[in-house]
Parts: C-alpha cells; structure tokens; sequence
C-alpha cells in the first residue's frame, strides 16, 4: 500500500513551457486534491475532484488545469509556466464514510521551478 | 467562510519544555479540526483531529489539543518536547456539512524549533 505517490518529485521549467504532474492513489479515495504551499502562506487549494470524470475550482485556479479519468489518478497540468506557478505542489485524497468526508492523506510533493 | 489563524510563525522551546501551538478558527458551523505535521522535505501527516464526542483529543508522538467551542480554539500542546519534533505544524478547519466546494482550510503554518 504506496499510498498517495506524485510524479515528478522535481522539475525546472522555463516560462511557456507545459508540464503535467502525476498524483496517484492506492486506497480507493473518492476525493483527490491539488494544493500549493508558499513560504509563510499555508496550503491553498487549486482544484479538486469529488469523484471520477468531476473536478471544481479551488482558491488558486488560474492557470492550471486537472483532469481525472481514472479513480485512482488526478493530473494537474500547467499549460504555459509562468515564475510565479514556483512553488512545491501537494496532492492529497481523502475517503468518504457515510456521505463526510474526514481527513486528507498526502503525497511526498513536487518542487517546481519555473525560470 | 471559515479561517484559520495561527499566533506566531515561528516558536522555539528547549528540548524538555512544553510545547503550546495556538489554532483559532472561525466558522459559523460546528467544525471539524486537524493538526497536521510536515518534516522537511516531506508532506502532510495527520497528528490528530477533532470530529465529534470528547474535546480533548489525543494524537501521535504524544502531542494532543483541545477544542474550546467558547474560545474557538485547538491549540496543540505536549509536555516534553523532543527533538525530533522539530517541525512545521498546520492547523485545519472544515466544516462538517460540506462535501463540496473549498473542504478544508489550512492555518499559515507554524515552524517549531527545539533548542539542545
């Protein structure tokens, strides 16, 4: 049991440049989440999905995009690197019991680096 | 919408001493709360949270917190620090209705820092 895994663990981009990041889930989660975390500002979400084939706009969306085609996966993909998308990227999945939702389990991060 | 704050960005202790992080929150509904717990270089690990039943919950690595509905806090304590505590720890909210929309919301994080 991996968990929740992320692929890549680092990149460097230059700007315009794409990129999709993996997340993926073993634990049969309903809900899947990307967040970033900057330096003295926590975690903002960007976006999330509640299931298979949905996503929604979290606090942060602009500029990227999600796709999630299978359950156990959750891509977030940005379109055209800019310096400020800089920033360590956390997926997380949570379980549903009984309609709720309860806590998140994360991913190890991805550090990106856009010049 | 909910918030959540966090006193003081970062906090040092002496190895031994008692740990206190401090969490309010605002919400107009009764929350659910977390703490979590990010090493260096890693991601979240849930330390403890409270849903529903007793306020004093206790969690992992013997930290535990209390949730004061009339202070609207979950501050975050342990007794003896060690140093391997040495952490950053974030305080979350969500509110136990919503299935939807922005679920949970995490504090600014707090950088605890454990002195020999």
């Amino acid at each position: 049991n991996a968990g929740v895994t992320q692929t890549p663990k680092f990149r460097v981009l230059k700007t315009g440049q794409s990129m999709t990041l993996l997340c993926a889930q073993d634990m049969n989660h309903e809900y899947m989440y990307w967040y970033r975390q900057d330096p003295g500002m926590g975690l903002r979400l960007i976006h999330y999905s509640v299931g298979e084939g949905t996503t929604a706009k979290g606090e942060v969306p602009d500029g990227y995009n999600v796709s999630r085609l299978k359950k156990q996966n959750f891509l977030l993909g940005l379109e055209s690197a800019a310096p400020s998308q800089t920033s360590v990227y956390f997926c997380a999945s949570s379980p549903m019991y009984d309609r709720i939702n309860y806590e998140q389990y994360f991913g190890p991060g991805t550090r990106l680096t856009v010049t | 919408a909910q918030s959540v704050t966090q006193l003081g960005s970062h906090v040092s202790v002496s190895e031994g001493a008692l740990v206190l992080l401090r969490c309010n929150y605002s919400s107009s509904v009764p929350p659910y709360l977390f703490w979590y717990v990010q090493y260096p270089n890693q991601g979240l690990q849930l330390l403890l949270k409270y849903t529903t039943g007793a306020t004093l919950v206790k969690g992992i690595n013997g930290f535990e917190a209390e949730f004061k509905k009339s202070e609207t806090s979950f501050h975050l304590t342990k007794p003896s620090a060690h140093m391997s505590d040495a952490a950053e720890y974030f305080c979350a909210v969500k509110n136990y209705r919503d299935n939807y929309g922005q679920n949970f919301v995490f504090g600014p994080g707090t950088r605890l820092s454990v002195l020999p």
